[in-house]
């Protein structure tokens, strides 16, 4: 059974500073997805990864992924408030699509 | 991009009662769909896979008797809450993709009271 586990579960940070949320799931797969949630609201994409080694960039945040380790990272560079909200990743369980397992989230609130 | 929508946003229900969420895809078509169940502060849980044209696969744990799917076209899955009860309130949201190798567009989310 998959099992996806997110680190931490709860950040504080500072505006300006940087800090890095990890994702480990528990079975073989190429494809992990990161999500943004705000209060009350649905899931916004951030990033997709379909390949081991994949690295993806967006404004403030940096997504990869170690297929091998089973680990993929979310770092965040220079912190601003508009960045509080909570992250998800999620892992395809069958690693053709769309069937997702999410890992716990992250709420992460950016302090000025 | 690809688009999802649901309705209703929001609904309240006297407990004992059914309720249907529609969830449908804008601009693409949706051989599958997927219906998520999210409780306050915590993650999203799968409850099934709704399927265009064929039964709905649920979730270990998910009452299939209960929580009714059907997918009658390529841009509509409905989930009915049958004989709702309080501990059925909850954020219940649907995702579509536009193929095998694609990723998931999440519809904007139904939050059911049962009262």
């Amino acid at each position: 059974e998959l099992k996806v586990e997110q680190n931490p579960l709860f950040l504080s940070m500072q505006e300006g500073k940087n800090y890095t949320i990890y994702c480990n799931y528990s079975t073989t797969s190429d494809r992990l997805y990161w999500y943004r949630q705000d209060p009350g609201k649905s899931l916004e994409s951030l990033f997709v990864l379909l390949s081991n080694g994949a690295v993806k960039q967006e404004g403030r945040l940096m997504a990869s992924l170690d297929t091998k380790a089973r680990l993929s990272t979310l770092h965040i560079t220079a912190a601003v408030h508009d960045l509080s909200a909570t992250y998800f990743c999620a892992v395809d369980r069958y690693n053709y699509g769309q069937n997702f397992v999410f890992g716990p989230g992250t709420r992460l609130s950016v302090l000025p | 991009g690809a688009v999802v929508s649901q309705h209703p946003s929001w609904v309240i229900c006297k407990s004992g009662t059914s309720v249907k969420i529609e969830c449908r895809s804008l601009d693409f078509q949706a051989t599958t769909m997927f219906w998520y169940r999210q409780f306050p502060k915590q993650s999203l849980m799968l409850m099934a896979t709704s399927n265009e044209g064929s039964k709905a696969t649920y979730e270990q744990g998910v009452e299939k008797d209960k929580f009714l799917i059907n997918h009658a076209s390529l841009t509509l899955s409905t989930l009915t809450v049958t004989s709702a009860h309080p501990e059925d309130s909850s954020f219940y949201i649907c995702s579509a993709g536009q193929g095998l190798v694609s990723e998931q567009y999440f519809g904007p989310g139904t939050r059911l009271t049962v009262t």
